[in-house]
């Protein structure tokens, strides 16, 4: 898995787009990009992953980089509710969906 | 129902005595995985299920971790003679295939006293 880094925390005002950025330089061609994030007190939870082309859901948008060694997760009015933290991962798509996951961003959004 | 279900949430254990950990995955989910969070520190992944099979349990972090799942469905993490570094919380992920995003549960947080 190629290894990612990310800001340890970042603050957002309710209602403004965060954007969490990731740093993934040693991405392999065949290695996808994931987003999770962890509320307080529970399980991880899927957010959006892409492998070239910028991907939109109903929870986020993703942006990578033309060159894919970094990336910008989106989300584009932040409630309080999305305070959390938010891990990047690139996991290689011809194995297993195992996650190594690290330590992340811890988003604070205020209102 | 829906989503990942473990059980017990909340697990307190003298040490030396052996637990079990409940995962119920999502019903049709092949692949099944297990991680553990200490306090304060990243997911750490212990190990993987396809069907009933666990092709890779290298996260495994010493003999006294087991796991099992049976009829493709619900999996058992056994811990041996708990020590206090065990404690955590175990969380348990189910997935479609390997290939698609994974769902996690609530975890079980053990504390080992």
């Amino acid at each position: 898995d190629a290894k990612t880094t990310q800001p340890t925390s970042m603050d957002c005002a309710e209602g403004r787009a965060a954007n969490l950025p990731c740093n993934h330089s040693t991405i392999s061609g065949n290695e996808y990009v994931y987003w999770y994030r962890q509320i307080h007190s529970q399980g991880p939870q899927y957010i959006i992953h892409g492998l070239k082309n910028n991907e939109t859901n109903e929870m986020a948008s993703l942006i990578i980089t033309e060159d894919r060694k970094s990336s910008t997760l989106i989300l584009p009015h932040a409630t309080l509710r999305d305070t959390a933290v938010y891990y990047c991962i690139a996991d290689v798509s011809t194995s297993y969906g195992k996650l190594t996951f690290g330590q992340g961003t811890i988003l604070t959004v205020h209102p | 129902g829906a989503g990942v279900s473990q059980s017990p949430s909340n697990k307190v254990t003298e040490k030396g005595k052996d637990v079990e950990l409940r995962c119920d995955p999502i019903s049709g989910h092949t692949a099944l995985y297990w991680y553990r969070q200490s306090l304060g520190q990243g997911l750490e992944f212990l190990i993987y299920f396809q069907g009933n099979s666990a092709p890779d349990k290298s996260g495994l972090p010493s003999d006294r971790f087991s796991a099992e799942r049976t009829g493709g469905s619900v999996s058992t993490l056994t811990i041996q003679r708990t020590q206090q570094e065990d404690s955590a919380v175990y969380l348990c992920a189910s997935s479609h295939t390997d290939r698609d995003e994974a769902f996690f549960g609530q975890g079980t947080r053990l504390t080992v006293v």
